[in-house]
């Protein structure tokens, strides 16, 4: 089956601490891009990246990582820089940049 | 002023009933218009794209354009509790090319 799948789909974060979040696809997709969504708000922009090996900043990227080593993959880091991770991440993937984007399951990160 | 906006709702219809779900954007030559679907607690799932004014018909789904008035909007006819969900609007080609989301709506279909 075609698609993107993002794990964990529940992670706690302790204080301080870095966490991964995996996101891979098999849609052939040449564009990647992570979202955050809180409470109440829209889907607001981490990271994106246009092509393998290339990745830019969103709207929001402080406290954030990524890379692009693969084009399946497109992993993000939320580091202890991040004062305010709690929240719903989404990452989605589109078969050419900023087209129709396709969304995983999501991964629910909450800080304890 | 926000990129895209649409009424938070929630908008409560009767079931069987048409639900119209709008949604304005603000820079004038953005190029693509999406719909996504978002159960509660779930991803957003694509329902609709539209790219040129008009009307875009997929079953019971009608995705209405107006590039002039910067509008654009979703029908759902002969609602179903199952549609019950909130909708997004999603806008990409403007200026910064970036694909943008609104709020979204929360849609309750009554039974």
């Amino acid at each position: 089956d075609g698609g993107i799948t993002q794990s964990p789909k529940y992670l706690f974060r302790k204080e301080g601490q870095n966490v991964t979040l995996s996101c891979e696809q098999n849609l052939n997709h040449d564009a990647m891009y992570w979202y955050r969504q809180d409470p109440g708000q829209g889907l607001r922009l981490i990271y994106y990246s246009q092509i393998v090996n290339d990745f830019q900043k969103g709207d929001i990227a402080e406290g954030y990582s990524v890379s692009r080593e693969k084009k399946e993959s497109f992993p993000l880091t939320v580091t202890s820089a991040q004062k305010n991770p709690t929240a719903f991440y989404l990452c989605a993937s589109s078969p050419y940049p900023w087209t129709e984007a396709f969304f995983g399951q999501g991964t629910r990160l909450t800080v304890v | 002023q926000k990129e895209v906006e649409q009424n938070s709702g929630p908008l409560s219809v009767p079931e069987g009933a048409i639900a119209s779900l709008n949604c304005t954007y603000s820079d004038r030559v953005s190029q693509s218009f999406f719909w996504y679907r978002q159960y509660s607690g779930k991803s957003p799932e694509l329902i609709m794209s539209i790219y040129s004014n008009g009307d875009k018909e997929d079953g019971r789904f009608t995705a209405q354009l107006n590039k002039a008035s910067q509008y654009v909007s979703l029908l759902i006819r002969d609602s179903q509790p199952s549609d019950s969900a909130t909708y997004l609007c999603a806008v990409t080609g403007g200026a910064t090319n970036k694909l943008i989301f609104g709020t979204g709506t929360l849609l309750a279909v009554q039974p």
